[in-house]
């Protein structure tokens, strides 16, 4: 099916680990982002793009790197994994207003 | 910083009621305001956007209005069903801005 695919689904990491949480999309949106969603605060932009090649910073983006070589990959690296980025990550896309969101990474670390 | 309130934070209804979900913002400098709906464990699913030059949108037994002058805007959702039992998020994007701000949700549970 058409959509945003994230992998993995789930992730236990050590403290001090590095990981990346795979983001794809085939609908050719430009704009792609991430998303934290932790329990009373909402969801919160990490960092989003605007098309291949063009990267940006959201409201939480330290500890977080992004690259976007391709329209259709949007990949978020944690270079040194902390507790506090236990969470789930949101990969979204955007065509025109729409946003087409994937299923979630659901992260520990521990 | 835009701020989004959604209050309250747990509805529980009978099946069959009408009933209304509650979204404030801060900044009635909005570009647009869209309604999600989440799952437990699942991702969002997009139910409404409503443009600032727009004052609601409906989508079957869904409406959703927008007072940006007041700085809320509500979602009705008509003849509540058990498979309406899930999390209703509003969001907010900001003239100017890339990224959506969202409020921390209502969670909804329909009654059979």
């Amino acid at each position: 099916n058409a959509g945003v695919t994230q992998t993995p689904k789930f992730q236990v990491l050590k403290t001090g680990q590095s990981m990346t949480l795979q983001c794809a999309q085939d609908m050719n949106h430009e704009y792609m982002s991430w998303y934290r969603q932790d329990p009373g605060m909402g969801l919160r932009l990490i960092h989003y793009s605007v098309g291949a090649g063009i990267t940006d910073q959201g409201e939480v983006p330290n500890g977080y790197n992004v690259s976007r070589s391709t329209t259709e990959d949007f990949p978020l690296r944690l270079l040194s994994a902390a507790p506090s980025q236990t969470s789930v990550y949101f990969c979204a896309s955007r065509q025109n207003y729409g946003y087409t969101f994937g299923s979630g990474t659901r992260l520990t670390v521990v | 910083k835009q701020e989004v309130t959604q209050i309250p934070a747990a509805l529980s209804v009978p099946e069959g009621e009408n009933l209304v979900l509650n979204c404030s913002f801060t900044d009635s400098a909005i570009y647009n305001l869209q309604w999600f709906r989440q799952d437990p464990g699942k991702g969002l699913t997009s139910l409404l956007l409503i443009q600032s030059s727009q004052r609601e949108q409906t989508s079957g037994r869904l409406n959703a209005s927008l007072d940006k002058s007041s700085g809320r805007s509500t979602l009705y959702i008509a003849a509540s069903q058990p498979g309406d039992s899930a999390t209703y998020l509003c969001a907010a994007v900001k003239t100017g801005a890339n990224n959506l701000f969202f409020g921390t949700g209502t969670r909804l549970t329909v009654i059979p």
